[in-house]
């Protein structure tokens, strides 16, 4: 079965501290990757998503992320973080119809 | 452009009362539709999602049904909620079979007391 793993479940930074939020898929095959972020009371939104060509995609305030095939990894990452990056950080995988989600991580940064 | 609508935002319920949440999207037409429900440190689970009207695939056994009575309305259900049903449910859409993203309603946080 599809299944995507995150490594940390709380992560804590200063501001301007850079970030890399670990992610792993199970699928070989074929998928569309994506990073979508829980700000505190608010919806979730997409920072990024990756279904082909270039592996380093580029999303929304600054993030960006690696597509490593061989290693069935996504990690998101962000040269330097801010205070208003403090949300909650999902990756996600999709096969067909279905959106597999990892279980989430916990980012607090400190102003 | 396409919105999503889902309501209630909150929900407090006792146990063995019936439950219905709704969900609508518009802008679009044959979505992909989705509940998932969100637990702290768990991420997002999804609970059913339809391709079509009146086709409904269930991932986890549970206490809930879902029901898609028209090609944009998704409904969730339950005829009896037990406490282990508190959570945070989340509708979303989705068109196609690749290529595109998951779009997400407000959620709806349900308490059963």
């Amino acid at each position: 079965a599809q299944s995507v793993s995150q490594h940390n479940h709380h992560v804590i930074l200063s501001e301007a501290a850079s970030l890399e939020l670990g992610c792993n898929y199970s699928y070989g095959g074929t998928v569309n990757l994506f990073w979508y972020v829980q700000y505190p009371g608010q919806h979730l939104q997409l920072l990024l998503k990756y279904f082909s060509g270039d592996p380093l995609v580029k999303g929304i305030k600054g993030f960006e992320a690696e597509f490593i095939k061989s290693k069935f990894s996504f990690n998101l990452r962000k040269p330097s973080v801010q205070w208003s990056d403090t949300a909650e950080y999902f990756c996600a995988s999709r096969r067909g119809q279905n959106f597999v989600f990892g279980p989430g991580t916990r980012l607090s940064v400190l102003p | 452009s396409q919105t999503i609508h889902q309501w209630p935002a909150t929900l407090v319920q006792p146990v063995g009362s019936p439950l219905s949440l709704e969900c609508t999207v518009e802008g679009t037409s044959n979505p992909n539709l989705y509940w998932y429900r969100q637990a702290a440190g768990r991420g997002l689970q999804l609970l059913f999602y339809s391709v079509g009207i009146g086709q409904i695939s269930s991932e986890v056994p549970q206490n809930l049904s879902a029901s898609r009575p028209q090609d944009r309305q998704f409904i969730l259900s339950s005829k009896k909620l037990l406490l282990s049903d508190s959570g945070f449910y989340l509708c979303a859409w989705s068109v196609g079979t690749t290529n595109t993203e998951a779009f997400f309603g407000q959620g709806t946080r349900l308490t059963v007391v």
